[in-house]
């Protein structure tokens, strides 16, 4: 069966320093990725999502970046965070456009 | 352009009464696709169902049930007899076709015992 990981599961940054959120995904190959973000109160809004290595599609103009180095690895990276980054982060998979996506853990960044 | 609208914030229940949440969307696509997902307190989004724009017959999963009605373009889910670990944030979602999901706001489930 497939598990999806992310790591950290919670993180405390100050502000304008850097972050890397991870993704992996086991028990499926080429799925597509997806990065999440929910602040407080709030449902979710989509950030970035990868159909294959090397190919990401941003959702939203922001500070924050995605990169997928392998098939099943999908990561979450910013230079120079800001207060405003603060919320919970969640992966998700999928088998392909439109199937139902799987989400992780998901991981609680707090900037301070 | 797409969206999804749960009105109810918050929703109170005592144990072992019916609850319904309610989902109205909006898409020009005739193709698309209609979701519910659970966030318990833990925080990771559990899938509950996933329905197809053409498919609008209800479905019943235990102690859960989902009513599809293009008509007036919602998808409700009640559950029934309600318990403590059906208190969560419930997610409605809307897809049409592509890799976006629109999420609603959410609705709070709080059973009370």
């Amino acid at each position: 069966s497939q598990t999806i990981h992310q790591w950290p599961a919670t993180l405390v940054q100050p502000v304008g320093s850097p972050l890397s959120l991870e993704c992996t995904v086991e028990g499926t190959s080429n799925p597509n990725l997806y990065w999440y973000r929910q602040a407080a109160g709030r449902g979710l809004q989509l950030l970035f999502y990868s159909i294959g290595i090397g190919q990401i599609s941003s959702e939203v103009p922001q500070n924050l970046s995605a990169s997928r180095p392998q098939d099943r690895q999908f990561i979450l990276s910013s230079k120079k965070l800001l207060l405003s980054d603060s919320g919970f982060y969640l992966c998700a998979w999928s088998g392909g456009t439109a199937d139902t996506q799987y989400f992780g853990p998901g991981t609680r960044l707090t900037v301070l | 352009a797409q969206k999804v609208t749960q009105a109810q914030t918050e929703i109170s229940v005592v144990e072992k009464e019916d609850v319904t949440l309610d989902c109205v969307y909006e898409t020009r696509d005739t193709t698309y696709y209609l979701f519910w997902y659970k966030q318990p307190p833990s925080g990771e989004l559990v899938f509950l169902i996933r329905r197809n724009s053409f498919d609008e017959q209800n479905e019943i999963s235990g102690r859960y049930s989902w009513n599809f009605q293009k008509s007036t373009s919602s998808f409700n889910f009640t559950i029934t007899a309600s318990q403590v670990v059906d208190s969560a944030v419930y997610f409605c979602a809307l897809s049409n076709n592509t890799d976006k999901l629109i999420f609603g706001t959410g609705t709070r489930l709080q059973v009370f015992p």
